[in-house]
């Protein structure tokens, strides 16, 4: 398995607390991203990142923010959680870009009460 | 919106019956991909197809590509309860970044042994 983890496993927290999961990875892979799922939507794209310090935007960025100060790590932070951002978050790497194969992470439980 | 959409949403079998899921999706692409996701469990990516393929193998599964009706095929033969998990196809845009993939909904299959 490729070299992922994604931490907190599972958090509760509630609404309007600040939230940041973190990305791992030991691959050195230069693509990193963000998916969050959900039911009836399936895996949608958050953010994502092409190299340390640039990242751009997904599908559901509204909410979102992400930082990558070196290739390893993917921080992911949710400034002031709302109920709607209560999901399993999944992170994923790619060596050669995003339309090669993605490598995810088993993903972060985060519920928002 | 989703480029890719799995259909059925869910499927029922025997053990060493096959199983077929099929994805439609909406734009050209270069490459289309297949992966597996076990219940609690990230991403597994199983096989990609290029836009001028029409088909792989991979064991027992089977991939087909046809880009004039913008869909394909995942075939598994002599499917085992281990296969039991969910399948989601996931399309890059040709013509647009590279750096993504669109992921459909995914279909639910369940081997009974």
């Amino acid at each position: 398995d490729a070299g992922i983890t994604q931490s907190p496993r599972h958090k509760v927290t509630e609404t309007g607390t600040p939230v940041t999961l973190r990305c791992h990875q030991t691959e050195n892979h230069r693509y990193m991203y963000w998916y969050r799922q959900d039911p009836g939507h399936g895996l949608r794209l958050i953010h994502y990142s092409y190299g340390v310090k640039d990242t751009d935007k997904g599908e559901v960025s509204d909410g979102y923010s992400v930082s990558r100060s070196k290739t390893e790590d993917f921080l992911l932070t949710l400034e002031s959680a709302t109920s709607s951002q209560t999901s399993v978050y999944f992170c994923a790497i790619s060596a050669v870009g995003g339309n090669q194969p993605q490598h995810f992470g088993d993903g972060t439980r985060l519920s928002i009460l | 919106s989703q480029q890719g959409e799995e259909d059925p949403q869910a499927l029922s079998i025997q053990e060493g019956e096959n199983a077929t899921m099929n994805c439609s999706y909406k734009t050209s692409i270069n490459n289309l991909q297949w992966y597996r996701q076990n219940s609690g469990r990230g991403l597994v990516h199983l096989i990609l197809i290029r836009s001028n393929e029409r088909e792989k193998h991979s064991g027992r599964l089977r991939v087909t590509l046809d880009t004039s009706k913008k869909s394909s095929s995942l075939l598994i033969t002599a499917s085992r309860a281990a296969d039991t998990a969910s399948y989601f196809c996931a399309t890059d845009a040709s013509g647009g970044s590279n750096y993504k993939l669109t992921f459909g909904k995914g279909t639910l299959l369940t081997v009974n042994p």
